[in-house]
């Protein structure tokens, strides 16, 4: 079974420059979520989908930061423009079911590799 | 808001001893907990969890233990191998919003 799938790897730029970062998860799974983490702190969700709608975008600085999912498989985070304190790997998942917790499976989120940005 | 704390940033422990990692919650919504594992350049992985109606699962060398009156939870890994040596994070999740602690690195040594 193929795993998350997350591009580019390793991304610098100058602040103020836009990115974008692109993730295809898990066949199958329903819910996909975009995570910041921050060196030294653990991953914080920035947006979860489930299917082509957006379940949770609460913590979306939304005045740079957008996301899409649009058939509702593969989905593009995007931040423009970037600030230095956006510098962090970007974690995408996927589970099966997102809305419950998981509580009929393991609760499992599958993880992709990460996208690390770097803002000069 | 830190609603998953992980309070020590490193451990370390001998090879075949037993490793402790810890875990403290303030939101008693949260009714799921999982432990994952994490090598550098890799996305986290999935180790594992416990319902908030059970105080404790095993699988294998690793066990999680929940106290729900402390709010604290612990991962336990008999005998600690050097192929553990990563970054832990606690989980919690309540309604499928999941949260994180920091991560605890832990290095076990030959």
């Amino acid at each position: 079974e193929a795993g998350v799938a997350q591009s580019p790897r390793y991304k610098i730029i100058e602040k103020r420059q836009s990115v974008a970062f692109w993730c295809n998860p898990i066949s199958g799974h329903a819910t996909l979520y975009w995570y910041q983490q921050i060196l030294g702190q653990g991953p914080k969700l920035l947006i979860q989908f489930q299917n082509n709608g957006v379940v949770d975008d609460s913590q979306l600085p939304k005045d740079r930061f957008s996301a899409e999912r649009l058939k509702g498989v593969d989905s593009t985070l995007k931040i423009q423009p970037a600030k230095l304190e956006d510098s962090a790997v970007y974690l995408c998942a996927s589970s099966l079911d997102g809305t419950s917790g998981g509580l009929t499976n393991t609760g499992e989120l599958f993880f992709g590799e990460g996208s690390r940005l770097t803002v000069l | 808001d830190q609603q998953v704390k992980q309070n020590s940033p490193s451990l370390s422990v001998q090879e075949g001893r037993i490793s402790i990692l810890n875990c403290d919650y303030t939101n008693s919504m949260f009714d799921y907990f999982l432990w994952y594992k994490k090598y550098p350049a890799e996305g986290p992985t999935f180790l594992i969890s416990i319902s908030s109606i059970k105080d404790k699962n095993e699988d294998g060398r690793f066990t999680v233990f929940l106290n729900k009156s402390a709010k604290h939870l612990s991962l336990h890994i008999v005998p600690s191998q050097p192929g553990d040596s990563a970054v832990y994070f606690c989980a919690a999740s309540a309604a499928g919003d999941m949260r994180f602690g920091a991560g605890t690195r832990l290095t076990v040594k030959p």
